[in-house]
């Protein structure tokens, strides 16, 4: 089992610049979730999905878009990265969204 | 306002010492409790949770927690560090009904040798 899956695991980015970070989970769990992490500030929610066809936002979802038209999949898309998006950003799966989240191993952006 | 707070943002022990990690929980009903683990470059892996039951929880690594109501704490306990133990800690919450779980801000653990 490869667990929660993502993709890139670095990325540098010029302001301005969009791109998708990929995640894909073979857990067939029904809750997805994005987060970033900062020095200090722990984990923050950017978004979620409780299911294909269903998201919503978390606290931070300013600047980012997600869809979920798989079970599988939930991309996270940076429309206009700017410098305060960079962070480390997490996906993560569970049965729902009080159960044990599994976690992928990370991507860390950095925007220029 | 459900929230998970840890109070302690960096700890440093020696190797082969005692080590307990703090977690405080404010919920209106007793929520499921989880202990996270995450190496530098890493992501989170989880080390023990607590749905109901038993107050006291093993979990992997050696690593223990205890749920105490009247104190409103999950604290992660380890009866002696390994220099692998080294990493941040994180301490999660959640209950029936809420948007999502809740993450405390994380300790970072130091292992002196």
């Amino acid at each position: 089992n490869a667990g929660v899956t993502q993709t890139p695991k670095f990325q540098v980015l010029k302001t301005g610049q969009s791109m998708t970070l990929q995640c894909a989970q073979d857990m067939n769990h029904e809750y997805m979730s994005w987060y970033r992490q900062d020095p200090g500030m722990g984990l923050r929610l950017i978004h979620y999905s409780v299911g294909a066809g269903i998201t919503d936002q978390g606290e931070v979802p300013n600047g980012y878009n997600v869809s979920r038209s798989t079970t599988e999949d939930f991309p996270l898309r940076l429309l206009s990265a700017a410098p305060s998006q960079t962070s480390v950003y997490f996906c993560a799966s569970s049965i729902d969204r009080n159960t044990e989240a599994f976690f992928g191993q990370g991507t860390r952006l950095t925007v220029v | 306002a459900q929230s998970v707070t840890q109070p302690d943002i960096h700890i440093t022990v020696s190797e082969g010492a005692s080590l307990e990690l703090r977690c405080n929980y404010s919920y209106g009903a007793t929520p499921y409790l989880f202990w996270y683990v995450q190496s530098p470059g890493q992501g989170l892996q989880l080390l023990l949770k607590y749905f109901s039951g038993d107050t006291l929880v093993q979990g992997i690594k050696g690593f223990e927690a205890e749920f105490k109501r009247s104190q409103s704490s999950f604290n992660l306990r380890k009866p002696s560090v390994h220099w692998s133990d080294a990493a941040g800690y994180f301490c999660a919450g959640g209950i029936q009904g809420a948007q999502k779980l809740v993450f405390g801000q994380g300790t970072r653990l130091t292992i002196n040798p």
